[in-house]
């Protein structure tokens, strides 16, 4: 089946860095969304992407769709103790088929 | 909206029993799903529904079953549980969007054990 490598794994980040993690895949799809996941929670949508190359912010988010529709990439500005959590990308092929990397644990110290 | 609901939030199970776990969607999305999530390996596919009537497996189908007799609700059954189906899982919906816009959302969990 599809696979997505999401990295890293997890950080370990001073509040303030910035922090970047991205998906890859041998194929390509048609959507990409990145979730962030809190302890005891289930995953919340931070941001969609639909096109290829596009860049979308959501406050200190930024995430964009690989122009070659095979990878993404997330971006955490000046970060807080609040974006503790997992982050989670999944690649969408056709509208039901969700894939879904195995998540990069993040870890602020304040 | 309450968006997807799951129950119960936590479960104790011992080898062999059976069990339902709920979940129920006040969006009117067509797509539903369960996952499985265990340490250290994301979400895993159990089985997915595209409507009302139709249902089909995922990637880790085996010891699960699921009916959707409603566009709302989309219950998982164990039919006779086992240590290894420890784990947390996950109901999510979404609907196949215009213009390419396709989202799923997630219910809040089901932490269940089995002893």
């Amino acid at each position: 089946g599809q696979q997505l490598n999401q990295s890293p794994q997890s950080m370990f980040i001073q509040e303030g860095e910035d922090v970047s993690m991205n998906c890859t895949s041998s194929s390509i799809f048609n959507t990409w969304l990145w979730y962030k996941q809190d302890p005891g929670e289930g995953p919340v949508l931070l941001i969609a992407l639909y096109k290829a190359g596009e860049l979308t912010s959501n406050g200190r988010l930024t995430a964009q769709f690989g122009i070659t529709r095979k990878d993404s990439f997330l971006n955490i500005s000046a970060s807080i103790p609040s974006d503790v959590g997992i982050y989670f990308c999944a690649g969408v092929y056709n509208f039901n088929k969700f894939y879904f990397g195995s998540g990069t644990k993040l870890n602020v110290k304040p | 909206n309450a968006g997807v609901t799951q129950t119960p939030k936590f479960q104790v199970l011992k080898t062999g029993q059976s069990m339902t776990l709920q979940c129920a969607q006040d969006m009117n999305h067509e797509y539903m799903s369960w996952y499985r999530q265990d340490p250290g390996m994301g979400l895993r596919l159990i089985h997915y529904s595209v409507g009302a009537g139709i249902t089909d497996q995922g990637e880790v189908p085996n010891g699960y079953n699921v009916s959707r007799s409603t566009t709302e609700d989309f219950p998982l059954r164990l039919l006779s549980a086992a240590p290894s189906q420890t784990s947390v899982y996950f109901c999510a919906s979404s609907k196949p969007g215009t213009g390419g816009r396709d989202e799923q959302f997630f219910g809040p969990g089901t932490r269940l054990t089995v002893l």
